[in-house]
C-alpha cells in the first residue's frame, strides 16, 4: 500500500532533551515536506526536500532540523524542544515539485514539549 | 508571497443541504490549488484539485470545486452534505514559481442529521 509514515504518533517530553521523528514514504517521491499545525493557523511547512542530499527552509524552521539522506526517510530533528514546538506535525511527500503534484500525508504526529 | 484565507472558522449546515466552504488565495502567476479533508485523528487527505482546463472540477466523496480567476476564488461545493462530511477542510495553493504548498487556517463542518 502507497503511504507515508510517521514514528511515534504521540511523544510527550521535556524541554531541552533531543528527539527526532521519522518519516518514510514507499512510493519513490521526489519531494518531501514537514508541516506543523496549530489551531487558527493551517499548516505551515518548516522545511521541504526536492531530492536526496537536498533540503531547503520552510516558513518556520526556527529550531528545527533535517536529513535527506536516503530517498525514502526524511526524519526531522528536534535538538533542544521547547514548549512552543508543542504541536500536531505532518510529513508529507509529493512526485515531484513545481508541477502541482498532489501532496500526499502522514498521520501525524503529537508532539508535546514540557 | 502566496497566502490562502478562509473567511469562515466553521460552517454548519443541516443533512442533505448544499455545503460550500470558502476560499480565496493570492499568488504570482497561473496558481495550483487543492482541497483536503482532516478527520478527527488522522492525516489529511486528497479531496481534488485545479491545475489548468475546466474551472469545474470534480473530486472524492461528491465534491466539486469552481475556480473563479476573477474572484481569485477556489469554493469547495457539495450539493447535498452527509454527517460524515464533519471534518476539517484546507485550501492550499502552489504558486507556479513557488516551491511550497501554502495552507489557509481551515474550516470546520459541521453537518447536523
Amino acid at each position: 500500500e502507497a503511504q507515508v509514515t510517521q514514528n511515534p504518533r504521540y511523544l510527550i517530553t521535556v524541554t531541552g532533551k533531543k528527539l527526532t521523528v521519522t518519516c518514510s514514504q514507499n512510493m519513490n517521491h521526489e519531494y518531501m515536506s514537514w508541516y506543523r499545525q496549530d489551531p487558527g493557523l493551517g499548516l505551515r511547512q518548516i522545511y521541504y526536500s526536492m531530492n536526496v542530499e537536498v533540503t531547503d527552509k520552510g516558513d518556520v524552521p526556527e529550531g528545527y532540523k533535517v536529513s535527506r539522506k536516503e530517498k525514502r526517510n526524511f526524519p526531522l530533528i528536534l535538538e533542544s524542544p521547547s514548549p512552543n514546538q508543542t504541536s500536531l506535525y505532518f510529513c508529507a511527500s509529493s512526485l515531484s515539485f513545481g508541477t502541482g503534484g498532489t501532496q500526499y500525508f502522514g498521520p501525524g504526529t503529537r508532539l508535546t514539549v514540557l | 508571497a502566496q497566502s490562502v484565507a478562509q473567511p469562515e472558522d466553521q460552517v454548519n449546515v443541516a443533512e442533505g443541504n448544499p455545503l460550500t466552504v470558502k476560499c480565496t488565495y493570492s499568488v504570482s502567476g497561473n496558481p495550483y490549488l487543492f482541497w483536503y479533508v482532516q478527520y478527527p485523528n488522522r492525516g489529511l487527505q486528497f479531496l481534488l484539485k485545479y491545475i489548468t482546463g475546466d474551472n469545474l472540477v470534480k473530486g472524492s466523496y461528491g465534491f466539486e470545486a469552481e475556480f473563479n480567476k476573477s474572484q481569485t476564488s477556489f469554493h469547495l461545493k457539495k450539493p447535498s452534505a452527509l454527517v460524515s462530511d464533519s471534518a476539517l477542510y484546507f485550501c492550499a495553493v502552489w504558486g507556479a514559481a513557488g516551491n511550497k504548498l501554502t495552507f489557509g487556517g481551515g474550516t470546520r463542518v459541521l453537518v447536523k442529521p
